[in-house]
């Protein structure tokens, strides 16, 4: 079976830097993926992590360990327009699609 | 390109009732999936097909039914609607379940009350 663990929720400031972790147990493993959805809205793609290392576009960044079957999403310079939920996936091996995370709700405060 | 779209955007149903959700997507992709999300939570998958012709359950089928004849269009069935599937309804697309990444695209999401 697959599993993934990430915060419910968290809160920063705005104009700070901030980590939403994911650990995940599966049978096999080809990557980490990151979704973000707005409140009403549709989720969308992020990034995606396949090796181990570190992942940048722009404000965000993602990290992988494949050793520690963790990853991490950083968000830099938090802007009050990233809360949102954020979702770890987790991709295996085979016709099998993205396993989801519960997602973590991300509130920004001024 | 539209991308994967949905309809209806929201709908009220009363017990009992069935209706159909489309989803269709212009990308030529050839996995599809239809997930429930329940206010605050998370993504569950209901069914995924990955080509014409082929479908599977996911973590929560029941109560619903699924065909691909196509492989721009997957249709998600509702027989005797209950409060229970009460949800946001999102469709999602992805060109191969073989590739790595497998990035999801998600359609706009069907607003479903049961009454």
């Amino acid at each position: 079976g697959q599993s993934l663990e990430q915060p419910s929720e968290v809160t920063a400031v705005e104009g700070a830097i901030v980590q939403i972790n994911c650990t995940y147990q599966t049978s096999g493993f080809y990557g980490l993926s990151w979704y973000q959805q707005h409140d009403g809205g549709a989720p969308t793609f992020l990034s995606y992590n396949g090796l181990d290392g570190l992942e940048e576009t722009g404000r965000f960044s993602s990290f992988l360990s494949r050793s520690d079957s963790y990853g991490y999403l950083l968000l830099q310079e938090l802007q009050m327009k990233d809360s949102a939920s954020y979702f770890c996936a987790v991709r295996s091996p085979g016709n099998t699609p993205l396993v989801f995370g519960k997602g973590t709700r991300l509130s920004v405060i001024a | 390109n539209a991308g994967v779209t949905q309809t209806p955007k929201f709908r009220i149903l009363k017990i009992g009732q069935s209706m159909t959700l489309q989803c269709t997507q212009d990308m030529n992709h050839n996995y599809m999936y239809w997930y429930r999300q329940d206010p605050g939570m998370g993504l569950k998958l209901i069914y995924y097909s990955v080509g014409a012709g082929i479908t599977d359950k996911g973590e929560v089928p029941n109560g619903y039914n699924v065909s691909r004849s196509t492989t721009e269009d997957f249709p998600l069935r509702l027989e005797l609607a209950a409060p229970s599937q009460t949800s946001v309804y999102f469709c999602a697309s992805s060109y191969t379940g073989l590739a790595v990444t497998d990035t999801q695209y998600f359609g706009p999401g069907t607003r479903l009350t049961v009454l």
